[in-house]
């Protein structure tokens, strides 16, 4: 069965600090994965997205992703947080019949000064 | 650029009326999905919709729900007997037909009191 792991569930960084959120998968097949931010009370933004291709994908707002097959892992990564990277960040793997998203569980990210 | 819209963006409610959440998804999108979120966790996957029909639904989605494309434009999603546990954030999406990329509507906030 398809899930997603996003093993943080909180992490505190200072701005101006590097940062890397952390996501494994399970798919059998090659997956679409994606990276959403939610603001508080706010809906999901999408960050970056991995199809095929370059494992290197670059997003807004600075972020940048690296798809792992061998790890199954698509971590998320920013070289400089800013205060106003400090939000939900949500992983999510999408079946290539398009029919489906699995969310992880988020990681909470808090930018202190 | 296109987007998917949603109504209301908040909705509080009795326990036990039912409730109809409105989407209207990109216009050229063919698959249409229904996600909630309860305050604090992650978004879980209700139901997905393609050809006036479902195409694939959760454990969450049982009797109580139930989805309809009423006209062309619209996505509706009824809630039948709202519980308290039915507060969430919903969230609609609908994909695109080559990609298969999600793209996700700004929620209904709904409240059962």
């Amino acid at each position: 069965a398809q899930s997603v792991t996003q093993p943080d569930i909180h992490i505190t960084v200072s701005e101006g600090a590097s940062l890397e959120l952390r996501c494994n998968y399970s798919y059998g097949a090659t997956p679409y994965l994606f990276w959403y931010v939610q603001s508080p009370g706010q809906g999901l933004q999408l960050l970056l997205k991995y199809f095929s291709g370059d494992t290197l994908v670059q997003g807004i707002k600075g972020f940048e992703a690296e798809f792992k097959r061998s790890q199954s892992s698509f971590n998320l990564r920013k070289p400089s947080v800013h205060w106003s990277d400090a939000a939900e960040y949500f992983c999510a793997v999408g079946t290539n019949t398009g029919n489906q998203f699995y969310f992880g569980t988020g990681t909470s990210l808090t930018v202190i000064p | 650029e296109p987007e998917v819209t949603q109504t209301p963006s908040h909705q509080v409610t009795q326990m036990g009326q039912e409730v109809i959440l409105r989407c209207v998804p990109i216009s050229n999108h063919l698959y249409f999905y229904w996600y909630r979120q309860i305050l604090g966790q992650k978004v879980e996957f209700l139901v997905s919709f393609y050809n006036n029909e479902i195409s694939e639904k959760s454990e969450i989605f049982d009797d109580q729900f139930s989805v309809e494309r009423p006209d062309g434009s619209n996505f509706t999603l009824k809630i039948r007997s709202t519980k308290l546990e039915d507060s969430a954030m919903y969230f609609c999406a609908s994909s695109d037909p080559i990609t298969g990329e999600q793209y996700f509507g700004p929620g209904t906030r709904l409240t059962v009191t």
